[in-house]
């Protein structure tokens, strides 16, 4: 079964601070995998989404690489605001379901 | 509409009562999804509806939870006889294809269900 990890857990960075949150699965047989944000009693907004052809995709600030042999991603948020504030996600989708990683807690400080 | 929409926003029950969620996925969309959010955990997967393809129940974590879709569109859980472990977030996505065609979720924003 598909194992998602995301690490760390929570990051606290001062305003303006680059960082990237990292994402791993145990099985590269993916077809995507997608990068979301979940604001506090909220649902889930899709960021990126990268085909497992892919190597990265760009929004904005934010750029998601995708290492699919090595079951590795990251979502790097450049010069982070306090609207940054959030938990994020990483799901892999292996062709029925996706699976998700237990998320990151980012709080940018002013 | 413009987005996935789930009702209702927040429910409360008994243990042992019957409930319903709702959830209307965003127009033209052929896959549904539900999943479950406790307190603390990651989301859980619970069912999978692809255009009118029998549904992949293999997430549902007992018989006390079904699922129906309706029309290809709107999509109802049930949770019969509600246990206290039940009370979670539950999440509505959906996606235009499949999802080994390695298209986008789309989320709604939740029911948070609550059995005292």
């Amino acid at each position: 079964k598909q194992e998602v990890t995301q690490i760390p857990a929570a990051l606290s960075v001062p305003e303006g601070e680059n960082l990237v949150l990292n994402c791993s699965f145990t099985d590269s047989a993916i077809y995507n995998l997608q990068w979301f944000r979940q604001d506090p009693g909220k649902g889930l907004t899709s960021l990126l989404l990268i085909q497992s052809s892919q190597r990265e995709q760009t929004s904005g600030r934010l750029n998601a690489s995708l290492d699919k042999s090595s079951g590795r991603s990251t979502l790097y948020i450049a010069a982070s605001q306090p609207g940054d504030s959030a938990t994020y996600l990483c799901a892999v989708n292996t062709g029925n379901q996706f699976y998700f990683g237990t998320g990151t807690s980012l709080t940018v400080i002013p | 509409g413009a987005g996935v929409s789930q009702s209702p926003s927040n429910k409360v029950t008994e243990k042992g009562k019957d409930v319903e969620l709702r959830c209307d996925p965003i127009s033209g969309h052929t896959a549904l999804y539900w999943y479950r959010q406790s307190l603390g955990q990651g989301l859980e997967f619970l069912i999978y509806f692809q255009g009118n393809s029998a549904p992949d129940k293999s997430g549902l974590p007992s018989d006390r939870f079904s699922a129906e879709r309706t029309g290809g569109s709107v999509s109802t859980l049930t949770i019969q006889r509600t246990q206290q472990e039940d009370s979670a977030v539950y999440l509505c996505a959906s996606s235009l294809y499949s999802v080994g065609s390695g298209n986008e979720q789309f989320f709604g924003p939740g029911t948070r269900l609550t059995v005292l």
